[in-house]
């Protein structure tokens, strides 16, 4: 499969712990974005890379959430001391720009479900 | 918040045309529409975008109209796995790299 892949799948986990997701997108994929999404809405962004840097952050993304592109392949999210709040389905995406843009495809994978007890 | 406004439901039998209209009153020159789609319990899944013109793929066409103040997806031909929802999204040019903003987007329920 050469698709965006996310782990775990599914996470449960206490209030207060910290939990980390994985990513790894499409190869040669220079663009790696993080939504959340929770029950009944649309995807919300949280965050983007293009290769390893940052290059913007949501509002939504607290001070508590972390994540990292370290060799501009995989990615991850970190949540520190979670709340309940958090639960929520955890996106990535990636997509490849070129030099001259004509539209953008964002490639999602199935998500890492995280559910804060 | 979303620059798109969407039906939040609609229902088609399968096997004939679904056609899922969107407002984008406010789109500007060198702002692209974008089809995203999500089945449940999958990541949305990328079917068409278009900035003037109408584009076909293997998936759907999609009509822009000349004021580019609405659009259209067309499903030719619904089955019940296309039963997701279908989320309308501008996004521009100078916006690359930047968040895609989802809104609610359409609920479509094919049945047979």
């Amino acid at each position: 499969d050469t698709g965006v892949s996310q782990d775990p799948r599914h996470k449960i986990t206490k209030r207060g712990q910290n939990v980390t997701f994985r990513c790894d997108p499409i190869s040669e994929h220079n663009r790696l974005y993080w939504y959340r999404q929770t029950l009944g809405q649309g995807p919300e962004f949280l965050t983007y890379f293009q290769n390893e840097a940052q290059l913007e952050k949501s509002r939504l993304l607290s001070d508590r959430f972390s994540a990292e592109r370290p060799k501009g392949s995989f990615s991850t999210l970190e949540i520190q001391r979670t709340e309940q709040g958090d639960s929520a389905m955890y996106l990535c995406a990636s997509s490849l720009a070129g030099s001259q843009f004509r539209g953008e495809k964002l490639f999602f994978g199935s998500g890492t479900q995280l559910s804060v007890l | 918040d979303a620059k798109t406004t969407q039906p939040p439901s609609m229902d088609c039998a399968e096997g004939r045309a679904a056609n899922l209209p969107c407002n984008h009153s406010t789109i500007s020159g060198n702002e692209y529409v974008y089809w995203y789609r999500q089945i449940h319990s999958q990541g949305p899944q990328y079917i068409i975008h278009g900035l003037k013109n109408n584009e076909t793929n293997e998936m759907a066409s999609l009509i822009i109209t000349e004021d580019r103040k609405s659009s259209t997806l067309i499903l030719p031909h619904a089955t019940l796995r296309d039963t997701a929802v279908y989320y309308c999204i501008v996004r521009g040019a100078n916006q690359a790299g930047t968040a895609l903003i989802f809104g609610k987007g359409t609920t479509l329920s094919v049945s047979s």
